[in-house]
C-alpha cells in the first residue's frame, strides 16, 4: 500500500508485483522529464526520460507516462525486484537550454521478497 | 553514460573549520555543473549553478560567502563550506551536463560537522 511519511511517501510492494510511482510536476512550460533512482547514501541514477512531445516511453522493465493536461508523470516498474528498493524522484526541465532541473519530493519504494 | 566523480564521499569536520568537496567529470568536459543539498528523507535542493570561468549563480537563500564555488576547469568544480556549523551537516551532490538537458550525478558527499 501507499503511505505518506513526514517528508517522503512510501510505496510497499511484493516482489514480482508491478509498481506505479506518481509525480505531479509544477511548470506547464517544462518540456523534458527524468526519473531518477537514489539508493541510500548515493547520488541519483538516471532511469528513463521523456520529452513533452511524447506521452509514453518504454525502457527495460520501466515505462514512463506523461499527462500534460494534468501535469502528471508516472513511472511503472514491471516485475519489481528487491534491488528496485530505493527513493525515486521525478525531475523537470523548463526548457531545452542550460536551465536547471527541478526535483519532485520523491517516493520511497520498498520491495518485500 | 558520462561519469561524474565526487570526493570525498564522507567527511567529518569540527565546527568552525572549512571543508572542500570536489566534483570531476571524468570522460567529458562540463561547462556547467550544479551543486545540490539534500537533507534526510527530502528531495534535492539546488544550491548553485557553476559555470566554467565565471562566477557561480546561487539560488535564493543560499549564502555565497559560506558556500564558495569554483569552476576553474572544464572538468572540475569545487564547493567549499566555510566556517562549517552543525546545521551545515547534509548530503551534498554535484551534477554535470554534457548536452542539455541531460545531467549526470556524482556519488554525493556526506558532511558531518561536530
Amino acid at each position: 500500500g501507499e503511505s505518506v511519511g513526514l517528508h517522503l511517501p512510501t510505496l510497499s510492494v511484493q516482489e514480482g508485483d508491478n509498481s506505479i510511482i506518481n509525480c505531479a510536476y509544477s511548470n506547464s512550460a517544462s518540456d523534458y522529464f527524468i526519473w531518477y533512482k537514489q539508493e541510500s547514501g548515493k547520488g541519483p541514477q538516471f532511469i528513463i526520460d521523456i520529452r513533452s512531445n511524447m506521452d509514453k516511453r518504454q525502457g527495460q522493465r520501466v515505462t514512463v507516462l506523461l499527462n500534460k493536461t494534468v501535469k502528471h508523470l508516472s513511472l511503472q516498474i514491471a516485475a519489481t525486484q528487491p534491488g528496485d528498493s530505493a527513493v525515486y524522484f521525478c525531475a523537470e526541465n523548463a526548457n531545452s537550454g542550460y536551465s536547471t532541473l527541478t526535483f519532485g519530493k520523491g517516493t520511497m519504494l520498498l520491495v518485500s521478497p | 553514460g558520462a561519469v561524474v566523480s565526487q570526493h570525498p564521499s564522507r567527511v567529518i569536520c569540527k565546527s568552525g573549520t572549512s571543508v572542500k568537496i570536489e566534483c570531476r567529470s571524468l570522460d567529458f568536459q562540463a561547462t556547467t555543473m550544479f551543486w545540490y543539498r539534500q537533507f534526510p528523507k527530502q528531495s534535492l535542493m539546488l544550491m548553485a549553478t557553476s559555470n566554467e570561468g565565471s562566477k557561480a549563480t546561487y539560488e535564493q537563500g543560499v549564502e555565497k560567502d559560506k558556500f564558495l564555488i569554483n569552476h576553474a576547469s572544464l572538468t572540475l568544480s569545487t564547493l567549499t563550506v566555510t566556517s562549517a556549523h552543525p546545521e551545515d551537516s547534509s548530503f551534498y551532490i554535484c551534477s554535470a551536463r554534457v548536452v542539455a538537458p541531460e545531467a549526470f550525478f556524482g556519488q554525493g558527499t556526506r558532511l558531518t560537522v561536530v
